[in-house]
């Protein structure tokens, strides 16, 4: 089973929709969460991280299931600036300090006009 | 301003030649990451350093090697042992806990 999986897509859909992205992460050490941003030939930015009691930000909506290892990203009233590739993100604590960040493959959104 | 850079922005290489990509940060941050991306895939970690003079090899280390002399830079260099060197490398830095990591713009490296 892969550290994080994700599902590929592309997910294609109209502005002003609803889209959720789904990740699942198989080491249940895992401490920290995150959902990054990349844009085509851009480097990764940080969307939001990912706390217990779920967070929100505008639009966007992030939740964790530590007892079903999973995590998800609800973007609601989509806008073609939107149109990006979303990373699930997790981070492992172990004793001699933090292991570096766990990338998902990452999610394509194509949000159409 | 604070942030993470890397140079060049696009590099070409010959077959056979060793060559270095620079990664220098400012965020007075402890740990910094080199990861390689291919079209169409994720990040794949090549090495990191978690403290000066410290460095561990991540999932595909063969062909790369690093250096952490001073908290601030972090170079990597491809060697002529990367059979399949060109990709996209990224660069990242964290501060201490569970935060989250900053990137440098990258360096689109390509063997001509």
């Amino acid at each position: 089973r892969k550290e994080v999986e994700q599902d590929p897509g592309p997910f294609n859909v109209p502005e002003g929709a609803t889209v959720a992205f789904n990740c699942t992460y198989s080491n249940s050490a895992s401490q920290s969460f995150f959902w990054y941003r990349q844009d085509c030939r851009k480097e990764p930015k940080l969307l939001m991280s990912v706390y217990s009691s779920g967070n929100e930000d505008g639009r966007f909506t992030a939740q964790l299931n530590r007892a079903s290892q999973y995590i998800s990203l609800l973007i609601r009233d989509s806008k073609l600036s939107d149109s990006a590739t979303y990373l699930c993100v997790v981070n492992m604590r172990v004793r001699s300090g933090n292991t570096p960040l766990v990338f998902g493959k990452g999610t394509r959104l194509s949000v159409i006009a | 301003d604070g942030g993470i850079t890397q140079s060049p922005k696009y590099l070409f290489r010959k077959e056979g030649q060793n060559v270095t990509l620079s990664c220098e940060q400012n965020l007075n941050h402890d740990a910094m990451y080199w990861y390689r991306q291919d079209p169409g895939q994720g990040l794949r970690l090549i090495y990191y350093s978690q403290i000066v003079n410290d460095f561990q090899k991540g999932d595909i280390a063969e062909g790369y090697s690093v250096s952490r002399e001073k908290k601030e830079s972090f170079p990597l260099t491809v060697t002529s042992a990367q059979k399949n060197p060109t990709a996209f490398y990224l660069c990242a830095s964290r501060g201490q806990g569970y935060t989250e990591a900053f990137f440098g713009q990258g360096t689109r490296l390509t063997v001509v």
